[in-house]
């Protein structure tokens, strides 16, 4: 069965530190692949996705990821992290077959960041 | 309001009761999803509309769960018999054929 994994369950870090979450996925086919992310009280909000074309993505907030299909793998970075960047971060994918909608989520990552 | 939204925000209930979850998805987007997380866990796929009609209910875990979309808009996800192991945050989403999809607070089940 399709599976995503992320590496880091809790990350802390201090301002201004770079940041860098990996995320992995099982399946040899083409994907669309999403990070979301859920600040404290509030509900899961779209960061950053890749369809197709450049690997690299950017998203909101100074956010981008990189897809490496070689790898299977769709990391997270930022270079200066804020304090208000603290949250839950999930990683999802979709495989792209046929009428397929649903989206496989990682486990997420929780990001403390100390001021 | 433009977003997702789910009623009731908690619901706490015992064992054995049925309890209906509401979700009521942004203006126009003609899909519809339900997803479950439990503590600690990413969320879970249950089902996907495609407008009325149930595109892929793969993932609802047995027949005590049951989801409709009568009219292409507002859904209910319907669960029988709860049990404990139940609980979890049930999360809603919509969005315009296969774009991204929005996703609303959730609706956290207890049963006790």
């Amino acid at each position: 069965a399709q599976s995503v994994s992320q590496h880091n369950h809790h990350v802390i870090l201090s301002e201004a530190a770079s940041l860098e979450l990996g995320c992995n996925y099982s399946y040899g086919g083409t994907v669309n692949l999403f990070w979301y992310v859920q600040y404290p009280g509030q509900h899961l909000q779209l960061l950053l996705k890749y369809f197709s074309g450049d690997p690299l993505v950017k998203g909101i907030k100074g956010f981008e990821a990189e897809f490496i299909k070689s790898k299977f793998s769709f990391n997270l970075r930022k270079p200066s992290v804020q304090w208000s960047d603290t949250a839950e971060y999930f990683c999802a994918v979709n495989i792209n077959a046929g009428n397929n909608r649903k989206l496989i989520w990682g486990l997420g990552t929780s990001l403390a960041v100390n001021p | 309001g433009a977003g997702v939204s789910q009623t009731p925000s908690n619901k706490v209930t015992e064992k054995g009761k049925y309890v209906e979850l509401r979700c009521d998805p942004i203006s126009g987007h003609t899909a519809l999803y339900w997803y479950r997380q439990s503590l600690g866990q990413g969320p879970e796929f249950l089902i996907y509309f495609q407008g009325t009609g149930a595109a892929d209910d793969s993932g609802l875990p047995n027949d005590r769960f049951f989801a409709v979309r009568p009219e292409g808009s507002v859904s209910t996800l319907k669960i029988q018999r709860t049990e404990r192991g139940d609980s979890a945050v049930y999360l809603c989403a919509s969005s315009l054929d296969t774009d991204t999809q929005y996703f609303g607070p959730g609706t956290r089940l207890t049963v006790l």
